[in-house]
């Protein structure tokens, strides 16, 4: 049961240019939006997140849009840096303060020169 | 914000083995979590502590898996009987206010 859902495995951006990464959920009782870089062999590092009020949330060179009609959001990453390269994970989370977090399956970003 | 403090960073151990995996984090953290993630595959939910008490646990955790915050400080995943395919990165997370949960630099268990 994918309840969020990151359907490219992979992207590559040349650097300098923008990243896009996209992710789609099923669950309408989804409420909070977050995404996470991660290297390999490290835990996951937040990078931003969006609660169900908004529709963009920005934070320097990162920005998540959220549509809820179409239970879509996603990362735009601009200008892409070589060390932006890494898998990002889009995650969810409903309701009540205590609630877990569910992660897609991660897309593999690589910023090429 | 501080992260948590996992301990060991890796661990190697044989099947049928007890493993104790530790988090310390800071004292003012509300709610605690752990997560794993198997070689190659998505990070995966197992269970949520709040007050003491397990709040949610996933399929995953069955009755291999307990958790406890013995002294108050330390926040332990405990597996009784390693199983080859317990093998994977657990991290202990946490959430203080606020929405966000963060995660700790991660246990490397390796069951052979």
């Amino acid at each position: 049961d994918q309840q969020v859902k990151q359907n490219s495995p992979s992207l590559s951006v040349q650097e300098g240019r923008i990243s896009i990464l996209n992710c789609d959920y099923t669950n309408s009782m989804f409420d909070y939006f977050l995404w996470y870089k991660k290297y390999p062999a490290e835990g996951p590092t937040f990078l931003i997140s969006i609660s169900s009020i908004k529709d963009k949330n920005e934070d320097g060179r990162f920005t998540v849009f959220l549509n809820k009609s179409a239970k879509h959001l996603s990362l735009h990453i601009v200008p892409s840096q070589p060390g932006d390269s890494a898998v990002y994970f889009c995650a969810a989370s409903e309701g009540s303060s205590a609630s877990k977090i569910i992660f897609g399956s991660g897309t593999r970003l690589s910023i090429r020169p | 914000e501080p992260e948590v403090t996992q301990t060991p960073s890796h661990q190697v151990t044989q099947m049928g083995q007890e493993v104790i995996l530790r988090c310390v984090p800071i004292s003012n953290h509300l709610y605690f979590y752990w997560y794993r993630q198997i070689l190659g595959q998505k990070v995966e939910f197992l269970v949520s502590f709040y007050n003491n008490e397990i709040s949610e646990k996933s399929e995953i955790f069955d009755d291999q898996f307990s958790v406890e915050r013995p002294d108050g400080s330390n926040f332990t995943l405990k597996i009784r009987s390693t199983k080859l395919e317990d093998s994977a990165m657990y991290f202990c997370a946490r959430k203080s206010s606020g929405n966000t949960i963060y995660f700790g630099e991660g246990s490397w268990l390796t069951v052979v």
